[in-house]
């Protein structure tokens, strides 16, 4: 099946550590998107990447850190920078090629700070 | 900065009845894609309907239609025939036509369909 995959689907953080959401996508889409989802706020981008090796920094991206090493992965880092991490995350694909108008998403992870 | 703004955070319709969702933006462009997502208690994001802002003809999908006003810079999402399965989380988001950029997106609005 092609699409996006993100793991894991529930993740629980403890105070000070830092912790890895999995992004990987076998669309062959060029461009890749961290969004995170708070109630009442919509998504709000934290990072995305154009195409390897290469990412910028969306509107909230304190103390979250990216790599795109390869085409098919995006990895999210939550850093012990990020004071108030608990939220939804959401990964996203996009080709950047003909019809490449519209935006996939994966199905999410919770991360909980306990 | 493009902005996009949901002004009704929650929203009700009878089943089988007709519910139109507001959507503004404020953009400088004149060239852009909008579009209208769906979140279902899954989270799951849903594309429910596109619109290119060259096109003068408003986007149609079934039972979903905008009524797309260029120079109010407004984009209000109808859903006629409402269903039990239309119940989510609507988000109105806007991305530019030119370049890689990312979609931003409205805070929502929750649609609740009353049997």
């Amino acid at each position: 099946d092609g699409g996006i995959t993100q793991s894991p689907k529930y993740l629980f953080r403890k105070e000070g550590q830092n912790v890895t959401l999995s992004c990987e996508q076998n669309l062959n889409h060029d461009a890749m998107y961290w969004y995170r989802q708070d109630p009442g706020q919509g998504l709000r981008l934290i990072y995305y990447s154009q195409i390897v090796n290469d990412f910028q920094k969306g509107d909230i991206a304190e103390g979250y850190s990216v790599s795109r090493e390869k085409k098919e992965s995006f990895p999210l880092t939550v850093t012990s920078a990020q004071k108030n991490p608990t939220a939804f995350y959401l990964c996203a694909s996009r080709t950047t090629g003909l019809g490449g108008n519209t935006i996939y998403f994966g199905e999410g992870s919770w991360l909980t700070v306990v | 900065a493009q902005t996009v703004t949901q002004s009704q955070p929650e929203m009700s319709v009878q089943e089988a009845e007709t519910v139109t969702l507001s959507c503004t933006y404020d953009t400088s462009e004149s060239d852009y894609y909008l579009f209208w997502y769906k979140q279902p208690p899954s989270r799951q994001m849903i594309l429910v309907i596109r619109q290119e802002a060259y096109k003068q003809q408003n986007a149609t999908e079934n039972r979903f239609s905008v009524n797309f006003q260029k120079a109010a810079k407004s984009f209000s999402l109808k859903i006629s025939d409402s269903q039990l399965g239309d119940a989510a989380m609507y988000f109105c988001a806007y991305r530019s036509y030119s370049g890689n950029t990312p979609l931003v997106f409205g805070k929502g609005t929750r649609l609740s369909v009353i049997a």
